[in-house]
């Protein structure tokens, strides 16, 4: 079965510093991979995707992630983060049927000034 | 701009009482989605609509109803059988074709009285 796992459940870094939030997903053939930010009270935004082709995906916000097949994981990385990026981060996977896009359970971030 | 509108955002019911929540959409997507959000739990699939008129169940659609008369409308009513229904709903519509992600609404918080 598709299952995502997010092992972190909260990150605090300092404002400027790198960031890499973990995804890692399990499912046999390639799978399609989002990651997504949610702030407070809010709806989820999409950061970027992953279908095929390149495995370093750059999406909005200064955002990139990596596909390691190998690995399982689809981790998500900023060189820079902002207070700004404070938010909950949700990795997703959708498998053959479109309707099954599985969520993990999120890891939220907080940002030091 | 295009966009998911859900209203209200807070909505409160009485024990006993069905509420229904909605969902527009000027997006012109196919499909359109219904989840629930817990803490620490990610989201979970209610219903799901692939086109007017047709709707199939998620992983946690009982206690739960919807209808899809238009394509741009998808409401969900909260009924009284839903034994914990204090959560935040979200709303999502896609294209409705494989691999294409989904766009959120900012949501609605229900809460019991």
């Amino acid at each position: 079965a598709q299952s995502v796992t997010q092992p972190d459940i909260h990150i605090t870094v300092s404002e400027g510093a790198s960031l890499e939030l973990r995804c890692n997903y399990s499912y046999g053939a390639t799978p399609y991979l989002f990651w997504y930010v949610q702030s407070p009270g809010q709806g989820l935004q999409l950061l970027l995707k992953y279908f095929s082709g390149d495995t370093l995906v750059q999406g909005i916000k200064g955002f990139e992630a990596e596909f390691k097949r190998s690995q399982s994981s689809f981790n998500l990385r900023k060189p820079s983060v902002h207070w700004s990026d404070a938010a909950e981060y949700f990795c997703a996977v959708e498998g053959t049927s479109y309707d099954k896009v599985i969520f993990g359970p999120g890891t939220s971030l907080s940002v030091i000034p | 701009d295009g966009g998911i509108t859900q209203s209200p955002k807070y909505l409160f019911r009485k024990e006993g009482q069905n509420v229904t929540l909605s969902c527009e959409q000027n997006l012109n997507h196919d499909a359109m989605y219904w989840y629930r959000q817990d803490p620490g739990q990610g989201l979970r699939l209610i219903y799901y609509s692939q086109i007017v008129n047709d709707f199939q169940k998620g992983d946690i659609a009982e206690g739960y109803s919807v209808s899809r008369e238009k394509k741009e409308s998808f409401p969900l009513t909260v009924t009284s059988a839903q034994k914990n229904p204090t959560a935040f709903y979200l709303c999502a519509s896609s294209r409705g074709d494989n691999n294409q992600p989904q766009h959120f609404g900012d949501g609605t918080r229900l809460s019991i009285l």
